[in-house]
């Protein structure tokens, strides 16, 4: 079964300072990718996606994500955090062959010291 | 331009009782999908409803319901509460029933089970 694996639970990092959230899904021919953002008392926001193409692929808020297929992996990275970046962070894979259903990960807090 | 909607944001129930969730999709819109956040984890697919009927079902029990509407809006019936339903329960909007298209979500309910 595919599967979306997010090894940090929570990762804190000072403000300025450059983020990298990890994912990796397991093996799909054709991975369908996405990061949302969740902060407290919201629904989920859509920063970014990869669907084919170039790798590196840029989201809003100045995040970007690389897709890596040798590793199984799209990271999401951001070079310098501000503050209102606290939030959840969940990776997500969309299962082709069916309606559009979406395998997210258990999701990154993200805490940003001042 | 209206989003997601979701309605009543918050709700309180007992065990064995029944709730309705509701959800209008984004402007333009016609697939609803449903999905259930417990606390801690990242959001799990219960089903998707395009055309007016259930298209993709994840695995969840038949307790839980849906239905959408001929004007695309949807409701989540759960019945026979238990206290493992407790949960923010997130409604997304897209288009076109199957495919990889961006998924627009709402703020979500929070319902309580006591």
């Amino acid at each position: 079964a595919q599967s979306v694996t997010q090894p940090d639970i929570h990762i804190t990092v000072s403000e300025g300072a450059s983020l990298e959230l990890r994912c990796n899904y397991s093996y799909g021919a054709t991975p369908y990718l996405f990061w949302y953002v969740q902060s407290p008392g919201q629904g989920l926001q859509l920063l970014l996606k990869y669907f084919s193409g170039d790798t590196l692929v840029q989201g809003i808020k100045g995040f970007e994500a690389e897709f890596k297929r040798s590793q199984s992996s799209f990271n999401l990275r951001k070079p310098s955090v501000h503050w209102s970046d606290a939030a959840e962070y969940f990776c997500a894979d969309f299962l082709t062959g069916s309606a559009s259903k979406i395998i997210f990960g258990s999701g990154t807090r993200l805490s940003i010291r001042p | 331009d209206a989003g997601v909607t979701q309605s009543p944001t918050h709700l309180i129930k007992t065990r064995g009782q029944q709730v309705t969730l509701r959800c209008s999709p984004k402007s333009g819109h016609d697939t609803v999908s449903w999905y259930q956040q417990a606390l801690g984890q990242g959001p799990q697919f219960i089903f998707q409803y395009y055309e007016e009927e259930e298209r993709q079902r994840g695995n969840f029990p038949d307790r839980f319901s849906g239905h959408q509407f001929p004007n695309y809006s949807s409701e989540l019936n759960v019945n026979a509460l238990l206290l493992g339903d407790s949960a923010l329960y997130l409604c997304a909007s897209s288009l076109g029933g199957g495919g990889a298209g961006e998924q627009f979500f709402g703020p979500g309910t929070r319902l309580t089970v006591l």
